[in-house]
């Protein structure tokens, strides 16, 4: 049972647009989620996160939603830009005693010139 | 400059000839993790550490073993290999271990591409 869905396997912003990649998620109970960015032959970096006590969370060019009810989330990227372009996995962690974090399938988002 | 550091980046080997993928990371860190990525399934835990000689399974562990003798060091050991393990392999590292009210992010090493033929 896949815990955190990104339903979008890619994903095509024409650059200087708004992108936005989305997740769900089916457990409740997580509280803390997180963006991470993967170009090729890399590891993931963290780009982003919120705690389940907001509904939004900025850092320069990118936003992240959260809405608890849905069980979704978003992250904006806007403007979008040429860097941009990458594999952007989601995550969620839930606060219990193994602490682990699930991650996302992951959404290639390609930028458009 | 602080890193977490896989070794080898890439690996062919048969099945069933037992290997080890080091990882170790120069930061102190508590919490120390192993993943595995694979098309259209993206990143699945195999096993994590809590703390020095503190291991736990992941969601994948079938065919996995790990140890945590010293803080900075978490290999990966397969004492079998087999071709399903066939696999991009990211060891992460974190101040500790997750935590909700904080949020510790994790800093993932470079991957290891393993094949098993």
């Amino acid at each position: 049972d896949q815990q955190v869905k990104q339903n979008s396997p890619s994903l095509s912003v024409q650059e200087g647009r708004i992108s936005i990649l989305n997740c769900d998620y089916t457990n409740s109970m997580f509280d803390y989620f997180l963006w991470y960015k993967k170009y090729p032959a890399e590891g993931p970096t963290f780009l982003i996160s919120i705690s389940s006590i907001k509904d939004k969370n900025e850092d320069g060019r990118f936003t992240v939603f959260l809405n608890k009810s849905a069980k979704h989330l978003s992250l904006h990227i806007v403007p979008s830009q040429p860097g941009d372009s990458a594999v952007y996995f989601c995550a969620a962690s839930l606060a219990n005693r193994d602490d682990k974090i699930i991650f996302g399938k992951g959404t290639r988002l390609h930028i458009l010139p | 400059e602080a890193q977490v550091t896989q070794n080898p980046r890439y690996l062919i080997t048969v099945t069933g000839k037992k290997l080890t993928v080091t990882c170790s990371q120069n930061m102190n860190h508590e919490y120390m993790s192993w993943y595995r990525q694979d098309p259209g399934l993206g990143l699945r835990q195999i096993y994590y550490s809590m703390n020095v000689e503190v291991t736990d399974k992941g969601d994948v562990p079938e065919g996995y073993k790990v140890s945590r003798k010293e803080k900075r060091n978490f290999p990966l050991i397969l004492e079998s290999p087999s071709p399903n393990q066939t696999s991009l392999y990211f060891c992460a590292s974190s101040l500790s271990a997750w935590a909700s009210s904080g949020g510790e992010t994790q800093y993932f090493g470079p991957g290891t591409r393993l094949l098993v033929l």
